[in-house]
């Protein structure tokens, strides 16, 4: 079935450094691709997400590209501060409304 | 515009208890969803419903129950608790559009001692 496989955490960067989070999927038709956000304590937020394949979406300095060639869609964001420290949850949709999350990946960003 | 609200925030059951969560949304939105959240595992969906009167099971749906009653609301039941179903508890709403986003509530801690 459609499933995410994205990298095992914890990434522990500091201030300013280049974040990269991979995420794979596996899916039959052409899903719509998310990541989300989960910080200490709250629920999840829509960080960002794409629709179709070589979309590219984007929020608060974060970017994923849409791969189908390499089913991909990897979370990049060019310098990070401590307030990005959280759980970051690649997503694909299935059956048309239902999310197929990843394990989720913890990130913390030091000073 | 409160968005997703999930009552209560924590709960400690003891085994055999029962309980029912809310969540309620004011975004008029089709779609709700439950999804437990456990260590190293992700989200992973429990229920859902596409309208009001309409439930459907989802990945993990056994020992839950769910009612949608009205629109707004979307109820989760745990009948008889069991230690397995210490969680944490989140629920989500989306419009009615396919591959649509989800808004998500703060989340229940439920503790089953």
């Amino acid at each position: 079935g459609d499933s995410v496989t994205q990298m095992e955490g914890p990434v522990t960067l500091s201030e300013e450094a280049f974040l990269t989070i991979n995420c794979t999927y596996t899916a039959t038709g052409y899903p719509s691709l998310f990541w989300y956000v989960q910080y200490p304590g709250e629920g999840l937020q829509l960080l960002l997400k794409a629709t179709k394949a070589d979309d590219k979406g984007s929020n608060k300095g974060f970017e994923a590209t849409y791969r189908k060639e390499t089913t991909s869609f990897h979370l990049e964001k060019g310098s990070v501060q401590v307030s990005d420290s959280a759980v970051y949850f690649c997503a694909l949709s299935y059956s048309g409304y239902a999310l197929n999350f990843g394990k989720g990946t913890s990130l913390l960003v030091t000073p | 515009n409160a968005g997703v609200t999930q009552t209560p925030k924590f709960r400690v059951l003891k085994t055999g208890q029962s309980m029912t969560l809310l969540c309620a949304q004011d975004m008029n939105h089709e779609y709700m969803y439950w999804y437990r959240q456990d260590p190293g595992m992700g989200l992973r969906l429990i229920h859902y419903s596409v309208g009001e009167g309409t439930t459907a099971k989802g990945e993990v749906p056994d020992g839950y129950n769910v009612s949608r009653l009205k629109k707004q609301n979307f109820l989760l039941g745990l009948e008889s608790a069991a230690p397995s179903q210490t969680s944490v508890y989140f629920c989500a709403s989306s419009y009615h559009l396919e591959k649509a986003e989800q808004y998500f509530g703060p989340g229940t801690r439920l503790t089953v001692t």
